[in-house]
């Protein structure tokens, strides 16, 4: 079936250095993405999301770029802060499914002093 | 605040002994889901509901019931717990089902011994 993945599952950066963190995804017709934080006991956090009509959204410190060609999508972290530490999740949706998200299985980032 | 409340936050149960766990949201929001975190499996839908008494099951929902009586509230249900069960669960809600960022709970932990 169709799946979301992610390329590696750990990622450790230096703190003030920028962070990059992908995920594939399978389904043709996914039409939505979001990037969720999870830190250490805690729910799952929203972080950015991009419609497939667009291949690059930035927010504050974050920004998402999607390449529908290959089915990928990244999240980039500027100026990663030890705040940053925590897991990652990608999720897709797409139309015409009652379904609401279907969710990677997540990398986790370590910001190193 | 805008929130999602699960309650409890941690429950040890025996298996077989019927238990509840509650959802509710103050966003007026018409979708409400519920998902279990498994290591290496990321976020796995259980049940979702788009409106007051519509529900239908997810990716897994054998073991489960839920309710949707009124438009806050979305408890999870579960008849007769067995290990196999024991897990995070995350109740998430949104404005929409599709193309609508999802709002969580901060989290149930469930051991059934």
């Amino acid at each position: 079936g169709e799946s979301v993945g992610l390329h590696l599952p750990t990622l450790s950066v230096q703190e003030g250095d920028n962070s990059i963190i992908n995920c594939a995804y399978s389904n043709s017709a996914s039409d939505y993405f979001i990037w969720y934080k999870q830190e250490s006991g805690k729910g799952p956090q929203f972080i950015i999301d991009i419609r497939s009509n667009m291949d690059k959204r930035q927010g504050q410190r974050v920004t998402v770029l999607l390449n529908k060609t290959v089915k990928h999508l990244s999240l980039q972290i500027a100026a990663t802060q030890p705040g940053d530490s925590a897991v990652y999740f990608c999720a897709e949706n797409w139309g015409g499914s009652a379904r609401q998200l279907t969710f990677g299985s997540g990398t986790q980032l370590t910001v190193l002093p | 605040e805008a929130q999602v409340t699960q309650n409890p936050r941690y429950l040890i149960t025996v298996t077989g002994k019927k238990l509840t766990v509650t959802c509710s949201q103050n966003m007026n929001h018409e979708y409400m889901s519920w998902y279990r975190q498994d290591p290496g499996l990321g976020l796995r839908q259980i049940y979702y509901s788009m409106n007051v008494e519509v529900t239908d099951k997810g990716d897994v929902p054998e073991g489960y019931k839920v309710s949707r009586k009124e438009k806050r509230n979305f408890p999870l249900i579960l008849e007769s717990p067995s290990p196999n069960q024991t897990s995070l669960y995350f109740c998430a809600s949104s404005l929409g089902q599709v193309n609508t960022e999802a709002f969580f709970g901060q989290g149930t932990r469930l051991t059934v011994v």
